[in-house]
């Protein structure tokens, strides 16, 4: 059981490049989440999506979009990064009903 | 809007002192309030929520709405204990989970 899974685990880009963050979880959750976690800021909620087929914005959503492919999968785009986008994401996904969320181990990304 | 927020970026004590890290909300509604603990190289997990009123590892957390606040309390701090703690809050009716700013906890021997 790998529970929630995330790729890639660590990624550098030039500013104006595109990437793709995935996530994916095996634990039948309908709910899941990207983060982005910076020094002093704390873990800000950036996307999410309550069930297969929505989305959501969260607090930081400028620059981002979503993708909510099945009920497993839950993708992170980035159009055309920018140095303040450099920080550590995290996807999570809970089961409706059962406040606990489950985290993946973080993806550290670095635009230069 | 809802907002979750810990004063404290640092909370630095000795081994076997009291702890407490302090954690206030808004919400206009009736919250769903945790805390998760985040241990060095290891993934963010649930310390314990307010709904079940336990005690995990020592540690307590008691809601009270007068004051919006959810402080994580401990009576005899451990070096183990150290560690980043996150207050969280759900919005029931839209399942969004939303974090505070987060409290690094050190524990000195």
């Amino acid at each position: 059981n790998a529970g929630v899974t995330q790729t890639p685990k660590f990624q550098v880009l030039k500013t104006g490049q595109s990437m793709t963050l995935q996530c994916a979880q095996d634990m039948n959750h309908n709910s899941m989440y990207w983060y982005r976690q910076d020094p002093g800021m704390g873990l800000r909620l950036i996307y999410y999506s309550a069930s297969e087929g929505t989305t959501d914005k969260g607090e930081v959503p400028n620059g981002y979009n979503v993708s909510r492919l099945n009920k497993r999968e839950f993708s992170l785009r980035l159009e055309s990064a920018a140095p303040s986008q450099t920080s550590v994401y995290f996807c999570a996904s809970r089961s409706t009903g059962d406040p606990e969320a489950f985290f993946g181990q973080g993806t550290r990304l670095t635009v230069v | 809007a809802q907002r979750v927020t810990q004063p404290e970026k640092l909370l630095s004590v000795f081994k076997g002192a009291p702890v407490e890290l302090k954690c206030n909300y808004s919400y206009s509604g009736s919250p769903e309030l945790f805390w998760y603990v985040q241990y060095s190289r290891q993934r963010l997990q649930l310390l314990l929520r307010h709904i079940s009123r336990e005690s995990i590892k020592g540690f307590t957390a008691d809601l009270n709405k007068g004051e919006t606040s959810f402080h994580l309390k401990k009576p005899f701090a451990q070096e183990e204990d150290s560690a980043m703690y996150y207050c969280a809050l759900i919005r029931g009716a839209t399942n969004k989970l939303i974090f505070g700013t987060g409290t690094l906890l050190a524990v000195q021997p």
